[in-house]
C-alpha cells in the first residue's frame, strides 16, 4: 500500500515569504503530525490532527500552523519565514488506536534564504 | 525533554548483532517503548515496541528490563543497512487522546564491514 506522501520534497523561499506543505497519510489513517528536524535541536513535534481537529500542538510560534481536511490530508502553513525555519519538516500517521507505531513520510527539506 | 538516555554512538561488525542500549528510568505504568530509525535524510522508521514483556518482530527485538527502566533493542545480524541513528522512545500521552512522541538526540549505530 502507498506510503505517506509529502510534497513537495524541496523547496526554497525568501525570509518573510510564506510556505505551504502537504501531506498524504496512509489510506485509513486519521491522524497525522507533523514534526520539525534541525540539527541543532533535533525532531521536534508541531502538532498533531485527528478528524480535522487539532489534538495537541508543541512549542512553536503562531507562525506554524496546520490543517486537516476531511480526507484526513494535512497541511501545515509556515507565515513571515526566518532563516532559522530551515528545516526537514516530517509528516507522521498512524491508525486509529494508541498502541501503533507512526509511519513516516519523506519529509519536505525547506531552505529559508 | 525526552525520557529516555541513549549512547551518542555505537560500532558493530556486519553479520554480528548489534545491541542498542536505552534508559527510561521514569517510565510509567502504561507508557510503551518504541524504537525508531532513521536513515540519512529518510523520514523515521518505526522498528518495534513494547510494555513489558520482550517482543520480536522481523526487525529486530526488544528486551525490557523487569522493573522497566530500561530496555535493548537487538538487531540479531546486522548489515550496512542498518547503519542509521536510532532513536528510543517512551511514548507520551497528551489530553484529548492525541500522543505526540519525544525524540531525544538516539544513537548513531555505524555498521562497519
Amino acid at each position: 500500500k502507498a506510503g505517506v506522501t509529502q510534497t513537495p520534497r524541496y523547496l526554497i523561499k525568501t525570509r518573510g515569504q510564506q510556505v505551504t506543505l502537504s501531506c498524504s497519510p496512509i489510506s485509513g489513517h486519521r491522524s497525522v503530525s507533523w514534526y520539525q528536524q534541525t540539527p541543532g535541536q533535533g525532531l521536534q513535534f508541531l502538532f498533531e490532527y485527528f478528524s480535522e481537529t487539532q489534538r495537541n500542538k508543541g512549542n512553536f510560534p503562531g507562525r506554524f500552523s496546520g490543517r486537516q481536511f476531511s480526507n484526513s490530508r494535512s497541511e501545515m502553513n509556515v507565515s513571515t519565514l526566518e532563516l532559522g525555519d530551515s528545516a526537514l519538516y516530517l509528516c507522521a500517521s498512524s491508525p486509529p488506536g494508541a498502541l501503533y507505531g507512526y509511519t513516516f513520510g519523506s519529509g519536505t527539506r525547506l531552505t529559508v534564504v | 525533554d525526552a525520557k529516555t538516555t541513549q549512547p551518542t554512538s555505537m560500532d558493530c561488525a556486519e553479520g554480528r548483532a548489534a545491541n542498542l542500549p536505552c534508559n527510561h528510568s521514569t517510565i510509567s505504568g502504561n507508557e510503551y517503548v518504541y524504537w525508531y530509525r532513521q536513515i540519512h535524510s529518510q523520514g523515521p522508521q518505526y522498528i518495534i515496541h513494547g510494555l513489558k514483556n520482550n517482543e520480536t518482530n522481523e526487525m529486530a527485538s526488544l528486551i525490557i528490563t523487569e522493573d522497566r527502566k530500561s530496555s535493548t533493542l537487538i538487531l540479531p545480524h546486522a548489515t550496512l543497512r542498518d547503519t542509521a541513528v536510532y532513536y528510543c522512545i517512551v511514548r507520551v500521552a497528551s489530553q484529548g487522546g492525541s500522543e505526540k512522541l519525544v525524540f531525544g538526540k538516539g544513537t548513531k549505530l555505524t555498521v562497519n564491514p
